[in-house]
């Protein structure tokens, strides 16, 4: 059983620009989540979506967007993009809502905004 | 103050050492999980537990939801147990709150 895959796993882009990482949750299920990771905050929640809604969104700026179709697959997409904007983005899913389900994590995209 | 403490932060211990990292929170919570990274970013959940304990071949975790507490311990360390280890709880049923994490070094 194929695992959660993200796409690209590294990129580099340019203050002002924006950017969309997407993720293949794991056959079958249906939530997906998305993180940020960094040195300095450590990892956080950006949002959740379930039958291709946003179920909760964490404290980040409108520039973080997301959307799920009706394949559970999900993109993520940040807007004018941040020097700041530098991560890792880790996308999870699980079968069912987060609580209570065991979460599976992709590999992540790491983000260089230069 | 974060809602979510882990210590150490740092840990080295020699190979075969018996080893423990603490995770305390500060919110009401539903379920918590324990999470390992190594290097190169990919995360792997070990535990998912909302009261007791749980086992899994050489790792232990336990929660006691009224101290808002939990453990995770590894017998028998092994140098590819070094990773760093994350407590993440779940506030609400959709959402999760990350300690900043336990970096492991055991050492052949």
């Amino acid at each position: 059983k194929a695992g959660v895959t993200q796409t690209p796993r590294y990129l580099i882009k340019t203050r002002g620009q924006q950017v969309t990482l997407s993720c293949s949750p794991i056959s079958g299920h249906r939530s997906v989540s998305w993180y940020q990771q960094t040195p300095g905050q450590g990892l956080q929640f950006l949002f959740e979506y379930f039958s291709e809604t946003q179920r909760n969104k964490g404290n980040f700026p409108g520039r973080f967007s997301g959307r799920q179709f009706s394949n559970s697959r999900s993109e993520m997409n940040v807007s004018t993009l941040e020097l700041g904007d530098s991560a890792l983005y880790l996308c999870a899913s699980s079968l069912d809502r987060i609580g209570g389900n065991t979460i599976y994590f992709g590999e992540g995209s790491w983000l260089t905004v230069v | 103050k974060n809602e979510v403490e882990q210590s150490p932060q740092n840990l080295t211990a020699q190979e075969g050492e018996f080893i423990t990292i603490n995770c305390s929170y500060s919110v009401g919570i539903s379920a918590l999980h324990w999470l390992q990274q190594h290097p190169g970013g990919g995360i792997v959940s070990l535990f998912m537990l909302s009261s007791g304990k749980k086992k899994h071949g050489r790792l232990i975790a336990t929660i006691n939801i009224q101290e808002k507490h939990s453990s995770l311990h590894i017998t028998a360390s092994h140098p590819r147990d070094s990773a760093v280890y994350i407590c993440a709880v779940e506030e609400r049923a959709d959402k999760l709150i990350f300690g900043t994490g336990t970096r492991l070094q055991v050492f052949p």
